[in-house]
């Protein structure tokens, strides 16, 4: 099926530095969704994309849909020690055995530590 | 504040037990979903449904059934809990109607999670 390569795996990072992350595919999505799960909590919704090339904002937060449509990034700036959490991407396309219904896929996380 | 609730958050039981973990949503959505999330925190889509009377299989193989008897509830059961059902699972939601069709520019794929119920059996 359908696969995401989300990196990096996990990152450890200091309070007041950017972040970057990103997920690629040799597949062509049609949505990119960035998720945030905290400890013990299931994934929250941080950012939707919905066109290629779209860049959107939700606070610090920052995501593109790539062009080719393959890709997406979220950045991550002046990080907070709140940030620590996984990061999930999805994208939403065909899968790849065919059939015409579209199918969401996640990437394997981003472990995020902050140190204060 | 949350619109799909999962119960029990936390539940620890003896090898053999039936267990189910609930899941309720007051969004309206037609589509649900359970996936099964290991310690590695890779999400496993492991059933999905459609509506009411409909449930399907997911990629991830599992020992659990579900059932959808109403729109709002989409319940998971375990008839003997082992070991190795240890995890947590995770209950979603969305709004997507329909079984195919061209996905319009709007949240409607977007899946809304519970809090998660998380299993361990001894």
């Amino acid at each position: 099926g359908q696969q995401l390569n989300q990196s990096p795996q996990s990152m450890f990072i200091q309070e007041g530095e950017d972040v970057s992350m990103n997920c690629t595919s040799s597949s062509i999505f049609n949505t990119w969704l960035w998720y945030k799960q905290d400890p013990g909590e299931g994934p929250v919704l941080l950012i939707a994309l919905y066109k290629a090339g779209e860049l959107t904002s939700n606070g610090r937060l920052t995501a593109q849909f790539g062009i080719t449509r393959k890709d997406s990034f979220l950045n991550i700036s002046a990080s907070i020690p709140s940030d620590v959490g996984i990061y999930f991407c999805a994208g939403l396309g065909l899968p790849l055995s065919g059939g015409s219904n579209y199918k969401l896929t996640f990437g394997k996380g981003t472990l995020l530590t902050v140190n204060p | 504040e949350a619109d799909i609730y999962q119960t029990p958050r936390y539940l620890v039981i003896g090898t053999g037990k039936k267990i189910t973990l609930e899941c309720s949503q007051t969004m309206g959505h037609d589509k649900m979903y359970w996936y099964q999330q290991d310690p590695g925190m890779e999400l496993h889509l492991i059933h999905y449904s459609y509506g009411v009377n409909s449930t399907e299989k997911g990629d991830l193989s599992s020992e659990s059934t579900v059932s959808r008897i109403r729109t709002e509830h989409f319940p998971l059961t375990l008839e003997s809990a082992r070991p190795s059902h240890t995890s947590q699972y995770l209950c979603a939601s969305s709004e997507y109607k329909g079984l195919g069709g061209y996905p319009t520019a709007s949240g409607a794929n977007v899946l809304t999670f519970g809090a998660g119920s998380r299993l361990t059996v001894l």
